[in-house]
Protein backbone atom coordinates (compact mmCIF):
# COMPACT_ATOMS: atom_id res chain seq x y z
CA UNK A 1 0.00 0.00 0.00
CA UNK A 2 2.92 2.64 0.50
CA UNK A 3 3.15 4.95 -2.35
CA UNK A 4 7.34 6.10 -1.45
CA UNK A 5 9.53 4.06 0.89
CA UNK A 6 12.46 4.99 2.26
CA UNK A 7 14.34 2.64 4.42
CA UNK A 8 16.13 3.04 7.24
CA UNK A 9 14.15 5.65 8.98
CA UNK A 10 16.98 6.71 11.45
CA UNK A 11 20.03 6.27 11.35
CA UNK A 12 22.63 7.25 13.51
CA UNK A 13 26.59 6.74 13.12
CA UNK A 14 29.83 7.99 13.56
CA UNK A 15 31.92 10.58 11.45
CA UNK A 16 34.17 9.05 8.34
CA UNK A 17 31.47 6.34 7.98
CA UNK A 18 30.41 5.16 4.85
CA UNK A 19 26.47 4.67 4.38
CA UNK A 20 23.44 4.37 2.46
CA UNK A 21 19.73 5.14 2.34
CA UNK A 22 17.30 3.21 -0.11
CA UNK A 23 14.12 4.49 -1.50
CA UNK A 24 11.51 2.55 -3.36
CA UNK A 25 8.11 3.81 -5.43
CA UNK A 26 5.19 1.54 -6.27
CA UNK A 27 3.15 4.19 -8.11
CA UNK A 28 4.85 3.55 -11.73
CA UNK A 29 6.23 6.80 -11.53
CA UNK A 30 9.49 7.41 -13.56
CA UNK A 31 11.58 10.09 -12.10
CA UNK A 32 13.01 10.06 -8.80
CA UNK A 33 14.66 12.63 -6.21
CA UNK A 34 16.79 12.65 -3.60
CA UNK A 35 16.44 16.25 -1.28
CA UNK A 36 18.00 17.40 1.96
CA UNK A 37 15.94 18.96 4.71
CA UNK A 38 18.08 20.88 7.81
CA UNK A 39 17.30 21.58 11.15
CA UNK A 40 15.86 24.91 9.85
CA UNK A 41 13.35 22.89 7.93
CA UNK A 42 14.69 23.59 5.06
CA UNK A 43 13.96 21.86 1.26
CA UNK A 44 16.20 21.57 -1.25
CA UNK A 45 16.91 19.43 -4.03
CA UNK A 46 20.12 17.20 -4.24
CA UNK A 47 19.53 14.77 -7.18
CA UNK A 48 17.03 13.42 -10.13
CA UNK A 49 17.08 10.64 -11.91
CA UNK A 50 14.68 10.29 -15.02
CA UNK A 51 14.35 6.37 -16.08
CA UNK A 52 17.50 5.60 -14.67
CA UNK A 53 19.06 8.41 -16.20
CA UNK A 54 20.86 11.17 -13.90
CA UNK A 55 18.91 14.95 -15.00
CA UNK A 56 19.57 17.09 -11.81
CA UNK A 57 22.67 17.07 -9.94
CA UNK A 58 22.68 20.25 -7.62
CA UNK A 59 25.96 21.42 -5.95
CA UNK A 60 26.39 18.44 -4.13
CA UNK A 61 29.51 17.22 -2.65
CA UNK A 62 31.23 14.11 -4.42
CA UNK A 63 30.63 11.88 -1.54
CA UNK A 64 27.42 11.45 -2.13
CA UNK A 65 26.80 9.19 -5.16
CA UNK A 66 23.01 8.64 -6.10
CA UNK A 67 22.33 5.00 -8.08
CA UNK A 68 19.28 4.05 -9.63
CA UNK A 69 18.88 0.47 -10.69
CA UNK A 70 15.49 0.56 -12.30
CA UNK A 71 12.87 2.85 -11.92
CA UNK A 72 11.43 1.80 -9.25
CA UNK A 73 14.90 2.88 -6.84
CA UNK A 74 17.07 5.34 -6.23
CA UNK A 75 19.29 4.60 -3.59
CA UNK A 76 22.26 7.47 -1.65
CA UNK A 77 25.57 6.16 -1.14
CA UNK A 78 27.42 8.63 1.25
CA UNK A 79 30.99 8.37 1.65
CA UNK A 80 33.10 9.83 4.81
CA UNK A 81 30.57 11.04 6.61
CA UNK A 82 30.84 14.62 8.28
CA UNK A 83 28.84 16.54 11.20
CA UNK A 84 27.25 18.51 8.45
CA UNK A 85 25.19 15.79 6.53
CA UNK A 86 22.80 15.83 9.57
CA UNK A 87 19.99 16.38 8.33
CA UNK A 88 16.68 14.55 7.14
CA UNK A 89 16.57 13.46 3.69
CA UNK A 90 13.38 12.36 1.55
CA UNK A 91 12.90 10.79 -1.38
CA UNK A 92 10.52 11.58 -4.03
CA UNK A 93 8.57 10.85 -7.06
CA UNK A 94 6.87 11.08 -10.36
CA UNK A 95 5.67 11.05 -13.19
CA UNK A 96 6.98 13.27 -16.34
CA UNK A 97 4.87 14.23 -19.00
CA UNK A 98 1.46 14.60 -16.92
CA UNK A 99 -0.18 17.74 -17.02
CA UNK A 100 0.57 17.61 -13.00
CA UNK A 101 4.29 17.17 -12.12
CA UNK A 102 3.56 16.49 -8.21
CA UNK A 103 6.19 14.86 -6.39
CA UNK A 104 4.94 12.38 -3.69
CA UNK A 105 7.48 12.07 -0.87
CA UNK A 106 8.42 9.34 1.11
CA UNK A 107 8.73 9.55 5.13
CA UNK A 108 12.38 11.09 5.50
CA UNK A 109 15.75 9.26 6.85
CA UNK A 110 16.59 11.01 9.88
CA UNK A 111 20.65 11.49 9.41
CA UNK A 112 22.47 11.76 12.62
CA UNK A 113 26.55 12.36 12.18
CA UNK A 114 27.91 11.85 15.52
CA UNK B 1 8.38 22.97 21.62
CA UNK B 2 9.13 21.95 17.83
CA UNK B 3 9.39 25.76 16.84
CA UNK B 4 12.08 26.59 19.44
CA UNK B 5 15.38 27.32 16.85
CA UNK B 6 13.52 26.86 13.77
CA UNK B 7 12.78 30.38 12.96
CA UNK B 8 10.12 29.82 10.80
CA UNK B 9 7.38 32.42 10.10
CA UNK B 10 4.88 30.88 12.20
CA UNK B 11 1.01 31.46 12.37
CA UNK B 12 -1.33 30.60 15.25
CA UNK B 13 -5.17 30.45 14.85
CA UNK B 14 -8.03 29.56 16.94
CA UNK B 15 -9.63 25.99 16.33
CA UNK B 16 -12.65 27.12 13.12
CA UNK B 17 -11.08 30.42 11.92
CA UNK B 18 -9.12 30.61 8.71
CA UNK B 19 -6.01 30.59 7.89
CA UNK B 20 -4.25 32.54 5.34
CA UNK B 21 -0.78 31.72 4.47
CA UNK B 22 1.16 33.31 2.48
CA UNK B 23 4.73 32.79 0.19
CA UNK B 24 6.93 34.90 -2.39
CA UNK B 25 8.33 33.69 -4.93
CA UNK B 26 11.28 34.61 -7.24
CA UNK B 27 11.01 33.41 -11.01
CA UNK B 28 8.90 34.87 -13.51
CA UNK B 29 9.02 32.12 -15.65
CA UNK B 30 7.42 29.33 -13.19
CA UNK B 31 4.05 27.92 -14.37
CA UNK B 32 3.53 25.44 -11.99
CA UNK B 33 2.71 26.17 -8.05
CA UNK B 34 2.34 23.79 -5.71
CA UNK B 35 1.55 23.70 -1.76
CA UNK B 36 2.72 21.07 0.66
CA UNK B 37 1.98 20.09 4.01
CA UNK B 38 4.16 18.69 6.41
CA UNK B 39 3.30 17.49 9.70
CA UNK B 40 5.55 16.42 12.21
CA UNK B 41 8.11 13.37 11.24
CA UNK B 42 6.24 13.10 8.00
CA UNK B 43 7.12 13.84 4.57
CA UNK B 44 5.67 16.69 2.67
CA UNK B 45 2.26 15.83 1.36
CA UNK B 46 0.61 17.47 -1.63
CA UNK B 47 -1.98 20.08 -0.97
CA UNK B 48 -3.44 21.66 -3.75
CA UNK B 49 -1.58 23.02 -6.87
CA UNK B 50 -2.12 25.96 -9.25
CA UNK B 51 -1.02 26.71 -13.43
CA UNK B 52 -0.05 30.46 -13.94
CA UNK B 53 -2.46 30.55 -16.33
CA UNK B 54 -5.12 30.64 -13.44
CA UNK B 55 -5.32 32.88 -10.52
CA UNK B 56 -7.51 31.18 -8.34
CA UNK B 57 -8.24 27.36 -7.33
CA UNK B 58 -10.01 25.46 -4.76
CA UNK B 59 -10.01 22.33 -3.20
CA UNK B 60 -11.56 21.02 -0.08
CA UNK B 61 -11.74 23.74 2.76
CA UNK B 62 -8.46 25.05 0.63
CA UNK B 63 -7.95 28.19 -1.67
CA UNK B 64 -4.84 28.85 -3.59
CA UNK B 65 -4.60 32.41 -4.71
CA UNK B 66 -2.38 33.20 -7.23
CA UNK B 67 -0.65 37.45 -7.98
CA UNK B 68 1.38 36.92 -10.85
CA UNK B 69 2.32 41.14 -11.12
CA UNK B 70 3.61 40.95 -7.21
CA UNK B 71 4.74 36.76 -7.10
CA UNK B 72 2.89 36.23 -4.94
CA UNK B 73 0.99 32.75 -3.19
CA UNK B 74 -1.35 32.41 -0.86
CA UNK B 75 -3.15 29.59 0.56
CA UNK B 76 -6.59 29.56 2.63
CA UNK B 77 -8.01 26.72 4.59
CA UNK B 78 -11.51 27.37 5.92
CA UNK B 79 -12.40 25.97 9.61
CA UNK B 80 -9.11 25.60 10.63
CA UNK B 81 -9.05 22.39 12.62
CA UNK B 82 -6.37 20.42 14.98
CA UNK B 83 -5.23 18.34 12.61
CA UNK B 84 -3.87 21.18 10.16
CA UNK B 85 -1.43 22.26 12.63
CA UNK B 86 1.77 21.65 9.64
CA UNK B 87 4.42 23.25 8.50
CA UNK B 88 3.23 24.24 5.28
CA UNK B 89 5.58 24.71 2.13
CA UNK B 90 4.62 26.74 -1.49
CA UNK B 91 7.37 25.16 -4.32
CA UNK B 92 7.71 26.51 -7.83
CA UNK B 93 8.11 24.31 -10.84
CA UNK B 94 10.99 25.32 -13.20
CA UNK B 95 12.87 23.97 -16.01
CA UNK B 96 11.19 21.82 -19.01
CA UNK B 97 11.74 18.52 -20.56
CA UNK B 98 12.94 16.17 -17.92
CA UNK B 99 14.48 18.77 -16.00
CA UNK B 100 12.25 19.59 -14.05
CA UNK B 101 12.99 21.17 -10.86
CA UNK B 102 11.25 21.92 -7.82
CA UNK B 103 12.52 24.88 -5.71
CA UNK B 104 10.51 25.43 -2.20
CA UNK B 105 9.93 28.30 -0.06
CA UNK B 106 10.94 28.63 3.39
CA UNK B 107 7.52 27.02 5.12
CA UNK B 108 4.98 28.05 7.24
CA UNK B 109 4.44 26.50 10.80
CA UNK B 110 0.44 26.56 11.88
CA UNK B 111 -0.39 25.99 15.02
CA UNK B 112 -4.02 25.93 15.65
CA UNK B 113 -5.55 25.87 19.11
CA UNK B 114 -8.54 23.86 20.40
Amino acid sequence: DTAVSQTPKYLVTQMGNDKSIKCEQNLGHDTMYWYKQDSKKFLKIMFSYNNKELIINETVPNRFSPKSPDKAHLNLHINSLELGDSAVYFCASSLLGRRRETQYFGPGTRLLVL
Amino acid sequence: GESVGLHLPTLSVQEGDNSIINCAYSNSASDYFIWYKQESGKGPQFIIDIRSNMDKRQGQRVTVLLNKTVKHLSLQIAATQPGDSAVYFCAELKGGGSNYKLTFGKGTLLTVNP
